[in-house]
């Protein structure tokens, strides 16, 4: 059977769709929220920041929205590529001397 | 420019036994952080050190577990007596800022402990 621990929740898509990945966080006082993307056998590499006084930020196919209303977070990925395959990790700070991670969601893309 | 470093990519140890990871932060990077990723899990942060403060050594296991980090630059966790339950992989990072903000990752060490 399938162990504890290596669970992940996992979106699978097509290539070329958008891919939503959601997050939701725990901490009202945090400011700043980062996503991470991990391929497998490497570290975590940073995608995109936003700070608690915006709510939509736009990277390059990427964008990040932020409702602090229900503390929640999510990464959108425009026109999905099989490289895009990954776990990807939400993180929040709030000015704490460092940051809190997510669980991870495996983003799984068939071309 | 250069990124984090970490060495050894591997190390399998037996139990019982100590073992030394190596960090290398981007030069420049005043903070520099430890992690601990078991096998299917997010990051356990284990250690922070910023500047010439005392570390935070809030989030190490047990005290099999140290850090040092010298001259403000690379830094070695050290486990001793290793046990089976220390296997994961190891990841280092560092940030410009003390706040713990934008950190950028090492490609982590993998230990395991048989």
């Amino acid at each position: 059977g399938e162990s504890v621990g290596l669970h992940l929740p996992t979106l699978s898509v097509q290539e070329g769709d958008n891919s939503i990945i959601n997050c939701a966080y725990s901490n009202s006082a945090s400011d700043y929220f980062i996503w991470y993307k991990q391929e497998s056998g490497k570290g975590p590499q940073f995608i995109i920041d936003i700070r608690s006084n915006m709510d939509k930020r736009q990277g390059q196919r990427v964008t990040v929205l932020l409702n602090k209303t229900v503390k929640h977070l999510s990464l959108q990925i425009a026109a999905t590529q099989p490289g895009d395959s990954a776990v990807y990790f939400c993180a929040e700070n709030s000015g704490y001397s460092t940051l809190t991670f997510g669980k991870g969601t495996m983003l799984l893309v068939s071309p | 420019g250069a990124g984090v470093s970490q060495s050894p990519s591997n190390k399998v140890t037996e139990k019982g036994k100590d073992v030394e990871l190596r960090c290398d932060p981007i030069s420049g990077h005043t903070a520099l952080y430890w992690y601990r990723q078991s096998l299917g899990q997010g990051l356990e942060f284990l250690i922070y050190f910023q500047g010439n403060s005392a570390p935070d050594k809030s989030g190490l296991p047990s005290d099999r577990f140290s850090a040092e980090r010298t001259g403000g630059s690379v830094s070695t966790l050290t486990i001793q007596r290793t046990q089976q339950e220390d296997s994961a992989v190891y990841l280092c990072a560092s940030s410009l800022s003390p706040q713990g903000r934008t950190q950028y990752f090492g490609p982590g060490t993998r230990l395991t402990v048989l």
